[in-house]
């Protein structure tokens, strides 16, 4: 089954830098790539996704890459704001109707200002 | 768009008694809802994949006769604890994907999640 690595688990950064977040997946048959974002007690939000036919995608500060040769997958933030620290999770999951995503071990952003 | 609620979002419950926890999509329909059970400081885990129409699918460990889950329509699925105990206490979060006649759409939406306090 698939296998999701997420990397590094804290990240501490100043308000204004990056942020990069990495995942691996282990099931070349994964073929969709979301990222959550969850504040403390409170359910994952949808951030951004990317499917296996597209290498990257933007949304404002926000955007991911995925290498399928390597099979890894990134979160990069630029701009970070205070706002922006929660616990972010990456995902895959495989092309079958009906089937569940494997999240990783998620990564604590804290933006300082 | 892409809504999905729980009810309640917060319960305390006596141990030996049953909880019942509602998952809806209240913008679009979903065929499939999954349950997943999350301790502090830790990811998700997912415990179930709720089928409508259907029987639920439990992950290896999950004892369905403990957590039992109803998808009864669409847009609603149900996960009740049952002789509910302190370890059973956590964070429940489900999540829906929406469907279409014709395709099936990758994105899942989570609910806000059911923090359940067994005492």
């Amino acid at each position: 089954g698939e296998n999701v690595e997420q990397h590094p688990s804290t990240l501490s950064v100043q308000e204004g830098d990056s942020a990069v977040i990495k995942c691996t997946y282990s099931d070349s048959a994964s073929n969709y790539f979301p990222w959550y974002k969850q504040e403390l007690g409170k359910g994952p939000q949808l951030i951004i996704d990317i499917r296996s036919n597209v290498g990257e995608k933007k949304d404002q500060r926000i955007a991911v890459t995925l290498n399928k040769t390597a099979k890894h997958f990134s979160l990069h933030i630029t701009e970070t704001q205070p706002e922006d620290s929660a616990v972010y999770f990456c995902a895959a999951l495989s092309n079958q109707a009906g089937t569940a995503l494997i999240f990783g071990k998620g990564t604590t952003l804290s933006v300082s200002s | 768009g892409a809504v999905v609620s729980q009810h309640p979002s917060r319960v305390i419950c006596k141990s030996g008694t049953s909880v019942k926890i509602e998952c809806r999509s209240l913008d679009f329909q979903a065929t499939t809802m999954f349950w997943y059970r999350q301790f502090p400081k830790q990811s998700l885990m997912l415990m179930a994949t709720s089928n409508e129409g259907s029987k639920a699918t439990y992950e290896q460990g999950v004892e369905k006769d403990k957590f039992l889950i109803n998808h009864a329509s669409l847009t609603l699925s149900t996960l009740t604890v049952t002789s509910a105990h302190p370890e059973d206490s956590s964070f429940y979060i489900c999540s829906a994907s929406p469907t279409t006649a014709d395709r099936f759409h990758y994105e899942q939406y989570f609910g806000p999640g059911t923090r359940l306090t067994v005492t």
